[in-house]
Order: C-alpha cells, then sequence, then structure tokens
C-alpha cells in the first residue's frame, strides 16, 4: 500500500525558515517524480514544487521560487521542501504528492494527508 | 500562466441525479487536464487524467471529456459520498488547479 506522511510543519515567525519532509513507503521511491502541493485555509490547491528521479531536475511555481527548495534522498526514501522567507501567504497545508511515472509529475495519483504550516508572529 | 475556471462554484443536487462539472481554461490545454475530489479533512483522490482516463478504482459513474479549452466532469448518478469539493488541474503550461465546484446535498 502506497503512503506518504509529511511531517515538520509548525508555527513559525515571519521571516523564518521550515524544512518539511514526505516519508514515502509501499512503492520503489527512487523511481518516481515527487511534488509539493499546498493548500492554504478554506482556499483551492496550489502547486508549488515538482523533483525528477534523481533530484536534478526541479521546477518551482514563481511565489517560492528562490525561497523554497525541494530535494529527495532516494536511499531513505524521503523527500524535502526547505523553506526560508516565510511570509504570512505561505501559511498553509502542504501535501507531497507521488507522480504515476518518472518524467515529471503530470498529476498526483497518491497524495499524502498533509503537514500545516503557520507563518505568524 | 494558465487559468482555469470551474463552473458553477456550487452546485446542489440529490442522490441518484447527474451532475456535469465545468472547466475551462483560459487558452488550449490539449487534453492536459485532470479531476480531483476532497473531502473534508482529507486529501485530493485522483479521478480522471488526460481529460478522460479512469484513475486506477475511480467507479465507472465517474467520466471526463473535452479537449483544448473546455472539459466536463460527469457523475452519473449521485452516490451519497460523492458529495465533496472537485478540483481540475491542467499540466500543458506549469501546473495550475481550478477554484474548485462544491457539490452539496440538495
Amino acid at each position: 500500500e502506497v503512503q506518504l506522511v509529511e511531517s515538520g510543519g509548525g508555527l513559525v515567525q515571519p521571516g523564518g525558515s521550515l524544512r518539511l519532509s514526505c516519508a514515502a513507503s509501499g512503492f520503489t521511491f527512487s523511481k518516481y517524480a515527487m511534488a509539493w502541493v499546498r493548500q492554504s485555509p478554506g482556499k483551492g490547491l496550489e502547486w508549488v514544487s515538482t523533483i525528477g528521479v534523481r533530484g536534478d531536475s526541479t521546477s518551482y511555481a514563481d511565489s517560492v521560487k528562490g525561497r523554497f527548495t525541494i530535494s529527495r534522498d532516494n536511499s531513505v526514501d524521503t523527500l524535502y521542501l526547505q523553506m526560508s522567507s516565510l511570509g504570512a501567504e505561505d501559511t498553509a497545508l502542504y501535501y507531497c504528492s507521488k507522480a504515476p511515472y518518472s518524467a515529471s509529475w503530470p498529476h498526483g495519483d497518491y497524495w499524502g494527508q498533509g503537514t500545516l504550516v503557520t507563518v505568524s508572529s | 500562466e494558465i487559468v482555469l475556471t470551474q463552473s458553477p462554484a456550487t452546485m446542489s443536487l440529490s442522490p441518484g441525479e447527474r451532475a456535469t462539472l465545468s472547466c475551462r481554461a483560459s487558452q488550449s490545454v490539449s487534453n492536459y487536464l485532470a479531476w480531483y475530489q476532497q473531502k473534508p479533512g482529507q486529501a485530493p483522490r485522483l479521478l480522471i487524467y488526460d481529460a478522460s482516463n479512469r484513475a486506477a478504482g475511480i467507479p465507472a459513474r465517474f467520466s471526463g471529456s473535452g479537449s483544448g479549452t473546455d472539459f466536463i466532469l460527469t457523475i452519473s448518478s449521485l452516490e451519497p459520498e460523492d458529495f465533496a469539493v472537485y478540483y481540475c488541474q491542467q499540466r500543458s503550461n506549469w501546473i495550475t488547479f481550478g477554484q474548485g465546484t462544491r457539490l452539496e446535498i440538495k
């Protein structure tokens, strides 16, 4: 059974940093592209970032480019999102999501339950 | 950025009725469109990908159609568990989501 378990969320002050993790199991993690998608409280979904299987191919939404870094460690089946210069607009539930194949993340066939990031003083 | 506009914002129907949800793109996305279902407190669930392909385990009452800029998600006969929020998502030019359609019980 595919499982994606996010962690690392919490309350952080404006301008602060946080690193999110997503532990994957139930599939060969190293063979699939992955993504982070966020959802602000009561709002819709927003794509944040995507990473290819080897970690050398990444893309970011304009809203986070230069502040967030996606990475992965295939030896421990874990996806990461390093977030810095956080602002109130980054407050959201952050989901990690698995792609259906290796080349890219065209859509998410599996999703975690999310980890909540709250940016507030 | 490709903007996806979903309509209606809210739809009120009864179990057994047919639901037709619309997603319109600001420019052509070919058939690179997916649909998700999200229930309160849950993660999104993939229903349809590439406009008309049902994801694994999705009941046959869910179907998708369209290409270019206009897409439809149809639920042929609503079951009680189908009342949720539905999102469309395109992958033609980066990735964007629609704002969602809330399907509520009448």
